[in-house]
């Protein structure tokens, strides 16, 4: 089963300054997604970013953006002139495409990690 | 744009009763995922639903059950409630095609407490 691991419980940032998230995942597809969801007090989780595995260019969506290194499997979420409004949970989570994978048949669930908890202080 | 809804956003149920999720998908989704998310934990996979039918099972206690409706909303149906049961219950939505899926979106969650 594709683990994900986020090895960073909590991190804090000055306002404006750059940050980054670190996410690992174990699997033996070739063909995947990871995504990066953010969890705010409010408990609702947003879609930050995606990266299918097959695309070498980095994903970006303006302050945010990975650092996909496919083969050590790891998928950093950077977060440029970080904002009070980013202070939230952040989870990575891992996608296998539907159909067949090693050792399972996967119809598109995620995999998450145990998540980072981001503070922007002012 | 239209999201998810889920009703009831909070239920408070008594240990041993019985609670009905509800899940209403973006227009045109026809894929439903049903997470469970524990007090300071991640989401975890419940079960899921595609074009109505049950197309994948993760760790659901045989207590819960769940369905798709031909207007592609969906149902969890929570039997013998334990304390344990105390939750955040996501529903997300997508899209498939083929043999790929868009990215799903999250519903605001149901907080369920079980007293």
């Amino acid at each position: 089963a594709q683990t994900v691991t986020q090895s960073q419980p909590e991190m804090s940032v000055q306002e404006a300054e750059t940050v980054t998230l670190s996410c690992t995942y174990d699997t033996s597809e070739s063909n995947y997604y990871l995504f990066w969801y953010k969890q705010p007090p409010s408990r609702q989780m947003i879609l930050v970013i995606r990266q299918e595995a097959y695309k070498q260019q980095n994903a970006t969506e303006n302050r945010f953006s990975v650092n996909f290194q496919k083969a050590a499997k790891s998928f950093s979420l950077k977060i440029s002139d970080s904002q009070l409004g980013d202070t939230a949970m952040y989870f990575c989570a891992f996608m296998s495409p539907i159909g067949g994978y090693a050792g399972g048949t996967s119809y598109g669930k995620l995999t998450f990690g145990q998540g980072t908890i981001l503070t922007v202080h002012p | 744009a239209a999201g998810v809804i889920q009703s009831p956003r909070h239920l408070i149920k008594e240990k041993r009763e019985t609670a009905t999720l509800k899940c209403y998908p973006i227009p045109r989704h026809d894929t439903v995922y049903w997470y469970q998310q524990g007090p300071g934990q991640d989401p975890q996979f419940l079960i899921s639903f595609y074009e109505k039918m049950q197309s994948d099972k993760g760790s659901i206690p045989d207590r819960f059950s769940a369905q798709q409706f031909s207007d592609y909303h969906s149902e969890l149906n929570m039997s013998s409630l334990e304390l344990g049961d105390s939750a955040l219950y996501f529903c997300a939505s997508t899209k498939r095609y083929g043999s790929s899926t868009d990215t799903q979106y999250f519903g605001p969650g149901t907080r369920l407490t079980v007293l």
